[in-house]
């Protein structure tokens, strides 16, 4: 089964400064690959999702970016970060051929 | 516009007691899954429902998937406080690609 690493676990960052979130996976190959954020005790908003390298699908007009340049590497990027940044970042992996979704650890970012 | 509704939102109950939780929806979805959440951690994947009408057991939790695939429900029986979390519905759509999710179920059980 897969596995999904998240770092930084936590991170605080002045508003304005730039942002980079990294996803990794291991056990499985061609994977979808998701960025999802959360406010606090509620559900999650679809950010991007990515079907294999480079190839990004956009779900809400931000202030963030996705890439994707290894097949099991997913980065969250900003240039400049918004208070309204601030929340739970989470990494989601589905398999190919199979219809579940599994998370990462999540990334709690504080943008003061 | 949030594509499947959870309900309740919150939910506070004594140790023992038993519970649903509803999650429904207009679209039709391919499968349900059902996650459990602890703070500060990610979605922890409960169930998968695949097949309209299916019911899952989990110990004493029950997954039940809609017979048109639009809604679940989930039912608790003999709550214990290490049921407290917040619980999660979520629908894939044909292609599973996306995945919708619900604004979830805060449920804390009371010793």
């Amino acid at each position: 089964s897969q596995t999904i690493h998240q770092w930084p676990a936590t991170l605080v960052q002045p508003v304005g400064s730039p942002l980079s979130l990294e996803c990794t996976v291991e056990g499985t190959s061609n994977p979808n690959l998701y960025w999802y954020r959360q406010a606090a005790g509620r559900g999650l908003q679809l950010l991007f999702y990515s079907v294999g390298i480079g190839q990004i699908s956009s779900e809400v007009p931000q202030n963030l970016s996705a890439s994707r340049p290894q097949d099991r590497q997913f980065i969250l990027s900003s240039k400049k970060l918004l208070l309204s940044d601030s929340g739970f970042y989470l990494c989601a992996c589905r398999a190919s051929r199979e219809n579940e979704q599994f998370f990462g650890p999540g990334t709690r970012l504080t943008v003061l | 516009t949030q594509l499947l509704e959870q309900s309740p939102q919150f939910l506070s109950i004594q140790e023992g007691e038993n519970l649903t939780v509803y999650c429904n929806s207009s679209s039709v979805f391919s499968s349900l899954q059902w996650y459990r959440q602890e703070p500060g951690e990610g979605p922890v994947l409960l169930v998968t429902v695949v097949t309209g009408g299916e019911v899952k057991k989990l110990k004493r939790l029950t997954f039940q998937f809609g017979d048109a695939r639009k809604d679940s429900s989930l039912h608790i029986t003999a709550a214990q406080p290490g049921d407290t979390g917040l619980y999660l519905c979520a629908g894939a759509e044909w292609s599973f690609n996306k995945f919708y999710f619900g604004s979830g179920t805060k449920l804390n059980v009371k010793p």
